[in-house]
């Protein structure tokens, strides 16, 4: 499975924009980019994903680097319901598409 | 309200003892997966199942067996339970293996082996 680099941890303000980034330099073309959040004490949600145009849902935006080796996952509004451990996962579509977590980003947001 | 059940919320097992951790999703996902979650190791697959009546091991799948007899149970079973199978078990369902969906995850079981 291709790896995932992302920053430990990050800020943000309340009701302000989070750009969380993840840095994927081996992806494959097949590799799907997926996003999942864990709030304290409760179990993994999904948030998005994408192979290669942006995505945008009610939770968040994906936007993909031209060349796939990077990934941005876009929070427009920050609550501190946001905070949590984002995880940016590679999910390989030409296996059994088991989703491999790497440590994660710790979002904390600030009143 | 769709999604996956499981059960105990909590657990404190005697070492030695058999335990079956259940997980039913109501949702007709083909895929499910266990995960154990420590702190400072973060996630990690046990094993999964791509469709009822297949199963396959995941990253750390020692000390743990699991059936899926059909599409909505996949029980995760700890034969003899060893203190270092304390940890926090998550249990998740997808529409099918394939990496296009994603994954809904269960509100996880506490298991304390003492």
């Amino acid at each position: 499975d291709a790896k995932t680099t992302q920053p430990n941890s990050m800020e943000s303000n309340e009701e302000e924009p989070v750009h969380l980034p993840c840095n994927h330099s081996t992806i494959s073309g097949t590799d799907y980019i997926h996003w999942y959040r864990q709030l304290p004490s409760q179990g993994p949600e999904y948030v998005i994903h994408g192979l290669t145009s942006n995505v945008n849902n009610r939770m968040a935006s994906l936007a993909i680097a031209e060349d796939r080796k990077s990934s941005t996952l876009i929070l427009h509004r920050a609550t501190l319901r946001d905070a949590a451990v984002y995880y940016c996962i590679l999910r390989d579509s030409g296996n059994t598409g088991k989703l491999i977590f790497g440590q994660g980003t710790t979002l904390q947001v600030k009143p | 309200i769709a999604g996956i059940t499981q059960a105990p919320t909590s657990q404190i097992l005697a070492a030695g003892r058999r335990m079956t951790l259940r997980c039913t999703q109501d949702m007709r996902h083909n895929a499910m997966y266990w995960y154990r979650q420590d702190l400072g190791l973060g996630l990690r697959l046990i094993h999964y199942s791509n469709t009822a009546g297949t199963t396959g091991k995941g990253e750390v799948p020692d000390g743990y067996s699991v059936s899926r007899a059909n599409t909505d149970d996949f029980p995760l079973t700890l034969a003899s339970a060893v203190p270092s199978q304390t940890s926090v078990y998550f249990c998740a369902s997808s529409v099918s293996w394939d990496s296009f969906y994603g994954y809904t995850f269960g509100s996880g079981t506490r298991l304390t082996v003492v």
